[in-house]
């Protein structure tokens, strides 16, 4: 079955660390994306790729960093730089990264600094 | 500035009573407009989509929404909630120009009582 694969579900981290958080496709999109959940925020946007080997900042980038190096790849690091973390993480796709493009989900990293 | 805004944080109906939620928008242009739902812990689906035509749109799960120019609103309506149907629900749109972001709203938690 085609879809999107987020790990790890939950993810525990030091402070000071950084920490990759995986997310995979096999749906054949071009587009992909990092949104950070927060309660009562809704989903804000952190990095987004339209293509191989390029990737744009979002509207909360400081602290995170990604690559693009395959199309069904786009891990999220999560780096010390990061003041708050903690958070519930989304990645997406989506077919060709146009503006009327459904997105579909994985299934979200929770991850939790201590 | 461009924006979502879904004034009800939290819903509580009645199983089997008809169910509205808001979404309100602020964009120069008709944008796509979507609603998506997410069950506790997990990602999003979307629930259906507008961009144009007929502006009562069905989607999946047995929810439409009616688009109204005038009100500058994308309202999620359901005849007869289903206790499945308790989750979040995300009102979000994309630009018909210029970038790809989607921006998302806060989000309305729907609660189903017996």
């Amino acid at each position: 079955d085609g879809g999107i694969t987020q790990s790890p579900k939950y993810l525990f981290r030091k402070e000071g660390q950084n920490v990759t958080l995986s997310c995979e496709q096999n749906l054949n999109h071009d587009a992909m994306y990092w949104y950070r959940q927060d309660p009562g925020q809704g989903l804000r946007l952190i990095y987004y790729s339209q293509i191989v080997n390029d990737f744009q900042k979002g509207d909360i980038a400081e602290g995170y960093s990604v690559s693009r190096e395959k199309k069904e790849s786009f891990p999220l690091t999560v780096t010390s730089a990061q003041k708050n973390p903690t958070a519930f993480y989304l990645c997406a796709s989506a077919k060709g990264g146009g503006r009327g493009d459904e997105q579909f989900f994985g299934p979200g990293t929770r991850l939790t600094v201590l | 500035a461009q924006s979502v805004t879904q004034p009800d944080i939290h819903i509580t109906v009645s199983e089997g009573a008809s169910l509205e939620l808001r979404c309100n928008y602020s964009y120069g242009a008709t944008p796509y407009l979507f609603w998506y739902v997410q069950s506790p812990g997990q990602g999003l689906q979307l629930l259906l989509k507008y961009f144009s035509g007929d502006t009562l749109v069905q989607g999946i799960k047995g929810f439409e929404a009616e688009f109204k120019r005038s009100q500058s609103s994308f309202n999620l309506r359901k005849p007869s909630v289903h206790w499945s149907d308790a989750a979040e629900y995300f009102c979000a749109v994309a630009p018909p120009t210029g970038g790809f972001k989607t921006i998302f709203g806060a989000g309305t938690r729907l609660f189903v009582k017996a």
